[in-house]
């Protein structure tokens, strides 16, 4: 098993411009989640998936988008990126959304915007 | 508020020393607590989740206990080693599986 991987590990972008960050597990996991880490902060929930076609926002939603097409991949896009978003991104997976449940995380994506 | 609240920041400590990290919380209701290592570079990977109803837990050289009704829990490392030089997490899950992350210990070994 690869686990959870994401692409690309590093991402400069302008002000403005869009992207989408990829995110994939191959462990059949219902629960996928994204968060951002900055300096001197907690982890935070940006967006997360209880399973195909099902999507909600967390506690940092504004400017990112999600789809769930498929149980393997969870893409997070970037609309219209802002300075504010210069972040290190991380993908989560886990079997499902219970407490208790083992979350494996990607090995994350390094965004700076310009 | 939902809080979780780590000490020290950084911790500088030699080769083959313990050392304990600390972690305070506010997150009610309580639901699970885990604590993540995260190298440089790398996303967290979990060390221990404890429930409740645990007071103690072990994987290797590390140690985690739990007071819920101090709301406090450390991570105690054993003979530390150059690998263990990291970023340590603790995460404290409330009911729903809302998890709220404190902003890590970063651990250095020196040899």
């Amino acid at each position: 098993n690869a686990g959870v991987t994401q692409t690309p590990k590093f991402q400069v972008l302008k002000t403005g411009q869009s992207m989408t960050l990829q995110c994939a597990q191959d462990m059949n996991h219902e629960y996928m989640s994204w968060y951002r880490q900055d300096p001197g902060m907690g982890l935070r929930l940006i967006h997360y998936s209880v399973g195909a076609g099902i999507t909600d926002q967390g506690e940092v939603p504004n400017g990112y988008n999600v789809s769930r097409s498929t149980t393997e991949d969870f893409p997070l896009r970037l609309l219209s990126a802002a300075p504010s978003q210069t972040s290190v991104y991380f993908c989560a997976s886990s079997l499902h959304r219970l407490a208790g449940v083992e979350q494996y995380f990607g090995p994350g994506t390094r965004l700076t915007v310009t | 508020k939902n809080q979780v609240e780590q000490s020290p920041q950084s911790l500088i400590i030699l080769e083959g020393k313990n050392c304990t990290l600390q972690c305070n919380y506010t997150v009610s209701p309580f639901s699970n607590l885990r604590w993540y290592k995260q190298d440089t570079g790398r996303g967290p990977v979990s060390l221990t989740i404890m429930t409740f109803s645990e007071n103690t837990k072990s994987n290797g050289r590390y140690t985690a206990t739990l007071d819920a009704d101090t709301k406090q829990s450390s991570l105690h490392i054993t003979a530390s080693q150059l690998s263990d030089s990291a970023s340590y997490i603790c995460v404290v899950s409330a009911t729903g599986n809302k998890l709220v992350f404190g902003a890590g210990t970063i651990l250095r070994v020196k040899s």
